[in-house]
């Protein structure tokens, strides 16, 4: 019954390494969302799921970006070969399905540093 | 987002009432939210608005005005609590992709 949780919390690492964030939508949650966020910033979004269909990819921001939700349900944000400016906040949001189910949970985010 | 304008930042004094405009250009969408971010959290719901007017609810109210591609958020009985960002957003039709704006910081002053 938690809601949306996201691993980890911190990452550190060097220009250059590959890093995987993990993100777990409340259950029953069919959309899931990506979002960066740069310090002061807003929301960029990244890239946006629902159910079966096939991801909705038009804000990654270069082909070192990539996500994967397996059997609808947790997702994994992939950043290839980090640059420092991937450094930011990454924020992980599930929806519910129904006429009224348009709020978005966020979870907690993991804040990634590439020194 | 680029096509979202909101004012970067606001400072209001506690007890008093402020209005947070969004104005947005895009061809269509299902609705618009507000969401509500303090420092270092993650961003939680406010409102959303699917069509014209205003929806009250306790001390926060939103407007949206389709016709005129703006929304306000407002704010009553200001609380030193009430200091975060404030984030315009709209969802596209077909609740696909949302759109957030930069986010206005309120800060409430004493």
């Amino acid at each position: 019954g938690a809601g949306v949780s996201q691993s980890p919390s911190n990452k550190v690492t060097e220009k250059g390494k590959d890093v995987e964030l993990r993100c777990d939508p409340i259950s029953g949650h069919t959309a899931l969302y990506w979002y960066r966020q740069s310090l002061g910033q807003g929301l960029e979004f990244l890239i946006y799921f629902q159910g079966n269909s096939a991801p909705d990819k038009s804000g990654l921001p270069s082909d070192r970006f990539s996500a994967e939700r397996t059997g609808g349900s947790v997702s994994t944000l992939t950043i290839q070969r980090t640059q420092q400016e991937d450094s930011a906040v990454y924020l992980c949001a599930s929806r519910g399905t129904g006429g009224d189910s348009y709020e978005q949970y966020f979870g907690p985010g993991t804040r990634l540093t590439v020194t | 987002g680029q096509n979202i304008d909101q004012p970067t930042e606001m400072t209001a004094t506690e007890g008093a009432i402020v209005q947070i405009n969004c104005t947005y250009q895009t061809s269509g969408f299902n609705g618009l939210f507000w969401y509500q971010q303090h420092a270092g959290e993650a961003p939680t719901f406010l409102s959303y608005n699917v069509l014209d007017g205003l929806e009250e609810k306790g001390r926060f109210s939103s407007f949206l005005s389709r016709s005129k591609g703006y929304s306000y958020l407002l704010l009553k009985e200001l609380q030193m609590k009430d200091s975060a960002s404030y984030l315009c957003a709209h969802q596209d039709r077909g609740y696909q992709k949302v759109t957030f704006g930069t986010g206005t910081k309120l800060q409430v002053i004493p």
